[in-house]
């Protein structure tokens, strides 16, 4: 069966220090992978996706960048981390081209930055 | 483009009581698919239920079931017998079909209260 990892579930990092979320994806080959941030009590804003290896996507220009290493690995980073990223990011993914069954998500990544 | 819209900012409802909660969808594509997904207090993102807009046949699971009304790009999401746990943030999605990455474009979420 396929499962999702998401790391670290809670970070607490100073105004100017660099970033980095990661996700996997277990029992898949060639997944879609997303990254969505979620203000306290909010919606989701989809902040970046990829559907291949290098292949990046980013909906919303910020002070964070993606990367997808391997097949199955998708990092979120910033160099300097600003107040304003503060929130709860997910990491999601979805199969590749056919059918559509959804995202599965991740558990979460709870930062703030102080 | 597509937009997803839950009217609904918040609701609640008595224990072991029914609940409708509203999505209604923008779209110019005839074929589609809709989902409802649903956030608990721990914030895990987990899939409520999916619909496929060819099939006539309204989606159910076990005590959630939808009201698909495809004229009036409408698709709502019954609780029944509702349960204290199924106090969470729930979120109508939208996705077309074979778009590139299977994007799903989300409703701002309604948040649902299950009272005892």
């Amino acid at each position: 069966s396929q499962t999702i990892h998401q790391w670290p579930a809670t970070l607490v990092q100073p105004v100017g220090s660099p970033l980095s979320l990661e996700c996997t994806v277990e029992g898949t080959s060639n997944p879609n992978l997303y990254w969505y941030r979620q203000a306290a009590g909010r919606g989701l804003q989809l902040l970046f996706y990829s559907v291949g290896i290098g292949q990046i996507s980013s909906e919303v220009p910020q002070n964070l960048s993606a990367s997808r290493p391997q097949d199955r690995q998708f990092i979120l980073s910033s160099k300097k981390l600003l107040l304003s990223d503060s929130g709860f990011y997910l990491c999601a993914w979805s199969a590749g081209p056919g059918t559509n069954y959804g995202y599965t998500f991740g558990s979460g990544t709870r930062l703030t930055v102080v | 483009a597509q937009t997803v819209t839950q009217s609904q900012p918040e609701m609640s409802v008595q224990e072991a009581e029914t609940v409708t909660l509203s999505c209604t969808y923008d779209t110019s594509e005839s074929n589609y698919y809709l989902f409802w997904y649903k956030q608990p207090p721990s914030r895990q993102m987990i899939l409520v239920i999916r619909q496929e807009a060819y099939k006539q046949q309204n989606a159910t699971e076990n005590r959630f079931s939808v009201n698909f009304q495809k004229a009036a790009k409408s698709f709502s999401l019954k609780i029944s017998d509702s349960q204290l746990g199924d106090t969470a943030m729930y979120f109508c999605a939208f996705a077309t079909l074979n778009n590139a990455g299977n994007m799903l474009t989300f409703g701002g979420g309604t948040r649902l209260m299950v009272k005892p």
